[in-house]
């Protein structure tokens, strides 16, 4: 059975940092392409970043609003993908998930639980 | 990057009527848009992508149509489970981008 579990979400002051993980289980963790999305209160859902399987690039990108804020990285011996986040504002406040994109990139048919982050003073 | 219209905002409707969701691109995503369902304290659900392929698990109450900038999502016979929020996503252009989503509540 296919597992993503977050975790790290936490109440954090403006212009603070926190590191989320996502681990996974179930897959072959190594080949899979992972993004992150959240979903803020009271809005839609928004793409975040993703990143590839090393044996694709391991190209990274991420949505325009936490570019240069946010790091995605991934420990394949460790099947577990992560969000660094740094500078936070309170507009990042959210329930992450994490997800495997599929059957396509850019489709994401396995989603974590989510974990939620509340940047707040 | 590509806003989606979702519409309407709210869907008023009684167990085994018929849902009809709409979804509008700004500009072609040809047929790269795929339809999810949240329920609340949930993650989110990939039921439909390509516009009309169904993922693996969903029910065949569900179908998508539609390409270019105009998409439906029709839920044939509503089930007491079907009542959550629908989100359009397309994935034709970078960046992915999301509709506001439509609530489907019991009337």
């Amino acid at each position: 059975e296919v597992q993503l579990v977050e975790s790290g979400g936490d109440l954090v002051n403006p212009g603070g940092s926190l590191r989320l993980s996502c681990a996974g289980s179930g897959f072959p963790f190594s080949t899979a392409w992972m993004s992150w999305l959240r979903l803020a209160p009271g809005k839609g859902l928004e793409w975040v970043g993703r990143i590839q399987s090393k044996n694709d690039g391991g190209t990274i990108d991420y949505a325009a609003p936490v570019n240069g804020r946010f790091t995605i990285s991934r420990d394949d011996s460790r099947n577990t993908l992560y969000l660094q986040m740094n500078n936070l504002k309170s507009e990042d406040t959210a329930v992450y998930y994490c997800c495997w994109e599929l059957p396509k990139p850019y489709y994401f048919y396995y989603w974590g639980q989510g974990t939620l982050v509340t940047v707040s003073s | 990057e590509i806003v989606l219209t979702q519409s309407p905002a709210t869907l008023s409707l009684s167990p085994g009527e018929r849902a009809t969701l709409s979804c509008r691109a700004s500009q072609s995503v040809s047929a790269y848009l795929a339809w999810y369902q949240q329920k609340p304290g949930q993650a989110p659900r990939l039921l439909i992508y390509d516009a009309s392929n169904r993922a693996t698990g969903i029910p065949a109450r569900f179908s998508g149509s539609g390409s270019g900038t105009d998409f439906t999502l029709t839920i044939s016979s509503l089930e007491p489970e079907d009542f959550a929020v629908y989100y359009c996503q397309q994935c034709s252009d970078w960046p992915p981008t999301f509709g506001q989503g439509t609530k489907v509540e019991i009337k």
